[in-house]
């Protein structure tokens, strides 16, 4: 069965440094998201890219955030001076919902941890 | 702004014996439901879902019931089975963005 593929697993980081973190979305989807959940807490939403621009985001998702897809299979998340409170594990979804049939449900990755110092 | 809430962080059940895991929501526009399951280290993986019209969604031990004038949901699993223990996520659609719970934490013993 098709996967949502991330990378890395785990990435350290020391306050101020910028990171990317990489998400191959499943072959034939057409919306992408990022999401997040600090320790403890719930899966939070952070922004939706559709057609090459995002198509919604949260509150969370302020200027220190951007996303980016370079090419036909990658999808980005950069986050460009990271804080302590970033610490969280992030996860890139992806569906297929086209048109009108809009309830399509997300296919998870398994996330990449990103720890700052 | 807890619009989607799990009271219940955690619940054990015997193997065999039904797993309810409850769901609240706040927000009337929601218009399609879905539960998730997640491992540790792993992603949330899709495992059932109902729209706004309907009260009811079963796929094989799982069913979901929605009870919109309550604004609750919430997954049976039946017969539960210890590889049923994960952690459960409630989720609403708004627009693009899901809206999840904080989880139910599901231990079922053999």
């Amino acid at each position: 069965e098709p996967e949502v593929t991330q990378t890395p697993s785990h990435q350290v980081t020391q306050m101020g440094q910028e990171v990317i973190l990489r998400c191959v979305p499943i072959s034939n989807h057409l919306y992408f998201y990022w999401y997040r959940q600090i320790l403890g807490q719930k899966v939070e939403f952070l922004v939706s890219f559709y057609n090459n621009e995002i198509s919604e985001k949260s509150e969370i998702f302020d200027d220190q955030f951007s996303v980016e897809r370079p090419d036909g299979s990658n999808f980005t998340l950069k986050i460009r001076s990271t804080k302590l409170e970033d610490s969280a594990m992030y996860f890139c979804a992806s569906s297929g919902r086209t048109g009108t049939s809009y309830n399509s449900p997300l296919h998870f990755g398994n996330g990449t941890r990103l720890t700052v110092t | 702004d807890q619009q989607v809430k799990q009271n219940s962080p955690s619940l054990s059940v015997q193997e065999g014996r039904i797993s309810i895991l409850n769901c609240d929501y706040t927000n009337s526009m929601f218009d399609y439901f879905l539960w998730y399951k997640k491992y540790p280290a792993e992603g949330p993986t899709f495992l059932i879902s109902i729209s706004s019209i309907k009260d009811k969604n079963e796929d094989g031990r799982f069913t979901v019931f929605l009870n919109k004038s309550a604004k609750h949901l919430s997954l049976h699993i039946v017969p539960s089975q210890p590889g049923d223990s994960a952690v459960y996520f409630c989720a609403a659609n708004s627009g693009y963005a899901l809206n999840f719970g904080k989880g139910t934490s599901l231990l079922v013993t053999p």
